[in-house]
Order: structure tokens, then C-alpha cells, then sequence
């Protein structure tokens, strides 16, 4: 059965305080996995796409990396208006969960000035 | 362009009505799907679209009635509505199908609650 796991849950960073988050996946042959920022009341919003292990990409202060079985979004030197709940969704082949983005629970990142 | 709309953006509902949630894209997607996120939980595919006229279940279907009579609509319908569909609902769409690795967009969401 395919599975994701975020962690932490919840992550509170001091302005500056760089960190990392977690997304553990289990999906029958990935086909890609995708990265979203949801701010409170608003829908996701895409950050980033990974195809395949050892790809990296950067937006700003985040940077997303993926190996076979987990990934990994490094926030450098955060500022508080990347507070936001970060949402990993791996896409499996049909034989998963019919081709469909499969979510996580989501990591809450709360940045103090 | 819009992007993915959806409407209305808050409904109160009582146990047994019944109502449709609306959505629509102007980027001529052929992808189309419905989410629910509750508190605790990630989001969980209700029902999707890949073309006008196709429709299939998702993770959580029961309850809810979807069609696809147009590339822009896909709407969803709560025929007898319960508490345990209190939920906030968000509509994506993608270029390509399901088992492409086209982005997905989502919808501002919409908040149901069910008395």
C-alpha cells in the first residue's frame, strides 16, 4: 500500500535558523514527487517537482532533494514569511494508487522574527 | 487567466440537505480532481477526472457524486448531506492525466460545515 510520512509534525524556527523536513515515502513506482506550500485558508501552492534519486532543486531559501525512500526540503536561513504548513505528495504508477498524488499530513513551519 | 475557481468559498449545511460544490479551470485541463483535508489528516482524493464524460473514485468517494459534461466543470454533489463531511474541499487540475507527472493546481478551497 502506498504510504507518506512527514516529519516533524510541527517545526518552530528562530529567523535565521536553518532546518529540514522529512517526507518518507512507500509508493509502487515513483513517478514523481511534488513539494506544496499551504498558507492558513488558501490552497496549496507548487513549490517544486522530483523525478528521480539525487535530484535537487532550489527556490529561494528551499531547496528539495530526493533519494529512493525519502525526501527532504532544507530551508536555509528562513524568514518569518515562510511560515506555512509544507505538504510532500509522491505520484505513484497505476498499479499504486491509480497514478494520484498521495499527501502527507503536511509540516507545520512557524519562523520568529 | 483564473486559474481553478471554486465556489462558494464558506456553506453551512443541515444533516440530510443536499448541495453542489462548484468548480471550474480556464486552462483547458484535461485533469480534474476533488480533495478533502480534514485537521490531522493529509488531503484525500474524493473523486477525479481525466476528460469530459470520465470520471473515476478516489480514496474516499462515498457520499459524493461527481460529473464531467465539460472540460471546465467539475462539480461535486452531496445528495444527503452528514456531519462527517464537514470538511474544507479543494478541486485541482492538470494538463495531462492521472499517471502524468503534470503539476496540479489547486482551488482557493471551499469550508462546508454540516449541523
Amino acid at each position: 500500500e502506498d504510504q507518506v510520512t512527514q516529519s516533524p509534525e510541527a517545526l518552530r524556527l528562530q529567523e535565521g535558523e536553518s532546518s529540514s523536513l522529512n517526507c518518507s515515502y512507500t509508493v509502487s513506482g515513483l513517478r514523481g514527487l511534488f513539494w506544496y506550500r499551504q498558507d492558513p485558508g488558501k490552497g496549496p501552492e507548487f513549490l517544486f517537482t522530483l523525478y528521480s534519486a539525487g535530484e535537487e532543486k532550489e527556490k529561494e531559501r528551499l531547496k528539495a532533494t530526493l533519494t529512493k525512500k525519502e525526501s527532504f526540503l532544507h530551508i536555509t536561513a528562513p524568514k518569518p514569511e515562510d511560515s506555512a504548513t509544507y505538504l510532500c505528495a509522491p505520484k505513484g504508477d497505476y498499479g499504486g494508487s491509480q497514478g494520484n498524488l498521495i499527501f502527507g499530513k503536511g509540516t507545520k513551519l512557524s519562523v520568529k522574527p | 487567466n483564473a486559474g481553478v475557481t471554486q465556489t462558494p468559498k464558506f456553506q453551512v449545511l443541515k444533516t440530510g440537505q443536499s448541495m453542489t460544490l462548484q468548480c471550474a479551470q480556464d486552462m483547458n485541463h484535461e485533469y480534474m480532481s476533488w480533495y478533502r483535508q480534514d485537521p490531522g489528516m493529509g488531503l484525500r482524493l474524493i473523486h477525479y477526472s481525466v476528460g469530459a464524460g470520465i470520471t473515476d473514485q478516489g480514496e474516499v468517494p462515498n457520499g459524493y457524486n461527481v460529473s464531467r459534461s465539460t472540460t471546465e466543470d467539475f462539480p461535486l454533489r452531496l445528495l444527503s448531506a452528514a456531519p462527517s463531511q464537514t470538511s474544507v474541499y479543494f478541486c485541482a487540475s492538470s494538463y495531462s492525466t492521472a499517471g502524468s507527472t503534470d503539476t496540479q493546481y489547486f482551488g482557493p478551497g471551499t469550508r462546508l460545515t454540516v449541523l
